[in-house]
């Protein structure tokens, strides 16, 4: 079985410039997770989505960040305009089980993006 | 609101031996699972372990085991017959409530020395 996809690996930008980041969860995974980790923490979630709607987006910088998952598979993370502090590793993760049933299912995630705003 | 706690920033283990990692939680929901991750230097987070709080016996998954101790709200991980390809960060994390988003703690270093 595949595991979550992302890329670029790697991407370096200046500031004020925008980037984007593209995931592709665990086929059937019905729940998508992005994660910002700065470097010597843990991560921090950014948006959730169960298939395409958004679950939790409380931590996401709306005014410059954005998430979308038109269609309840793939998903895309965009930066604009970015700011010296988004360096970070960006943490893509999927789950099998939707919101609503009990319990609590595992995450799997990603390789990550490395970003680092110049 | 959820909260990980780990208060070991560093550790190092000679290979072959038994190394536990410390993890505190605090919550009020009463139904949460805590899980434990691995990131080698490459970056990616490995799933290693899963013990949900109404369990009734300690999770172990081959080398490792999470010894759960609801009471006093903790959840550490035991690495047995440590291997140099275990050095790593290791994050204990939590989930649960109303929503399933991971609580991450601020991960140990840990370091096998041949």
């Amino acid at each position: 079985e595949a595991g979550v996809a992302q890329s670029p690996r790697y991407k370096i930008i200046e500031k004020r410039q925008s980037v984007a980041f593209w995931c592709n969860p665990i086929s059937g995974h019905a729940t998508l997770y992005w994660y910002q980790q700065i470097l010597g923490q843990g991560p921090k979630l950014l948006i959730q989505f169960q298939n395409n709607g958004v679950v939790d987006d409380s931590q996401l910088p709306k005014d410059r960040f954005s998430a979308e998952r038109l269609k309840g598979v793939d998903s895309t993370l965009k930066i604009q305009p970015a700011k010296l502090e988004d360096s970070a590793v960006y943490l893509c993760a999927s789950s099998l089980v939707p919101i609503g049933q009990v319990g609590t299912d595992t995450q799997y995630f990603g390789p990550g993006t490395r970003l680092t705003v110049l | 609101a959820q909260k990980i706690t780990q208060t070991q920033p560093g550790m190092f283990v000679q290979e072959k031996e038994a190394v536990t990692l410390d993890c505190t939680y605090d919550t009020s929901d009463p139904s949460y699972g805590l899980f434990w991750y691995k990131q080698p230097s490459s970056g990616e987070m490995i799933f290693l372990i899963y013990q949900g709080s109404y369990d009734q016996q300690n999770a172990t998954e081959g080398r490792y085991s999470l010894n759960f101790q609801k009471a006093r709200k903790s959840a550490n991980l035991v690495i047995s017959a440590s291997q140099l390809g275990d050095s790593a960060m290791y994050f204990c994390a939590m989930g649960g409530g109303s929503n399933y988003k991971l609580t991450f703690g601020k991960g140990t270093l840990l370091t096998v020395n041949p």
